[in-house]
């Protein structure tokens, strides 16, 4: 157990539809990251947070948003969602930037 | 602008030493090598870090030469349990950017 939490653990939903991905760091990680894994592929780097602020983007879609909180939970926004977007996404967080990474254990994303 | 390259796919016997090299070119001297392992369906796992020269814990050895134009995971004596796939990450201190491979895929035989 990483100490980082994921929820939903699995998530079906249809086309043209918006969903909201949660993620709680381990205790005292300042450092929130997420990516995206699609099937037998690598991971992808969407972006990343330090202690409420964004960090650094990768290949984040405009259709995906996200932000973090005081209390350093995070949320991924995915809105007009595409078949495409079925994936693993990832959370992980870090005491900060460059330090090992903790990786929650995903949430499932199926677009029907 | 920099890159990280690794081979797709590699195989090893139980018993053997297994080194992955990743080849990072442009990175600057404050950036990170860093290794994880990842098994189907699970989120990736640190195995090690560094800046240059040599760092080995309890699992991995990495190996920085001082161009560090790449990086070398040496896994000593791996077991089928080591079959998954290893990704290598750049993370670069000017804009705190996350280069990662494409991940190997390591495949052990009895």
């Amino acid at each position: 157990d990483s100490g980082v939490t994921q929820t939903p653990k699995h998530l079906i939903t249809a086309t043209g539809q918006r969903v909201t991905l949660r993620c709680s760091p381990r205790s005292g990680d300042l450092s929130v990251y997420w990516y995206q894994q699609s099937l037998d592929q690598g991971l992808q780097f969407l972006i990343q947070y330090y202690n409420g602020e964004e960090r650094a983007k990768g290949n984040i879609l405009e259709r995906f948003s996200a932000q973090q909180f005081p209390d350093l939970h995070s949320e991924l926004n995915l809105s007009s969602l595409e078949l495409g977007d079925s994936a693993l996404y990832f959370c992980a967080s870090s005491a900060a930037v460059g330090y090992e990474q903790y990786f929650g254990p995903g949430t499932r994303l199926t677009v029907t | 602008l920099a890159k990280t390259t690794q081979p797709i796919s590699m195989d090893s016997y139980e018993g053997q030493e297994v080194n992955i090299t990743c080849s990072h070119n442009n990175i600057a001297t404050n950036d990170y090598i860093t290794w994880y392992q990842q098994f189907p369906s699970q989120g990736p796992r640190f195995i090690i870090q560094g800046y240059k020269t040599k760092v080995t814990n309890e699992v991995a050895s990495l190996f920085i030469p001082a161009d560090r134009k790449s990086s070398t995971l040496s896994l000593p004596r791996v077991s089928l349990s080591d079959t998954a796939v290893y990704y290598c990450l750049v993370v670069l201190d000017s804009n705190y950017q996350l280069i990662w491979g494409a991940g190997t895929k390591l495949i052990i035989k009895p």
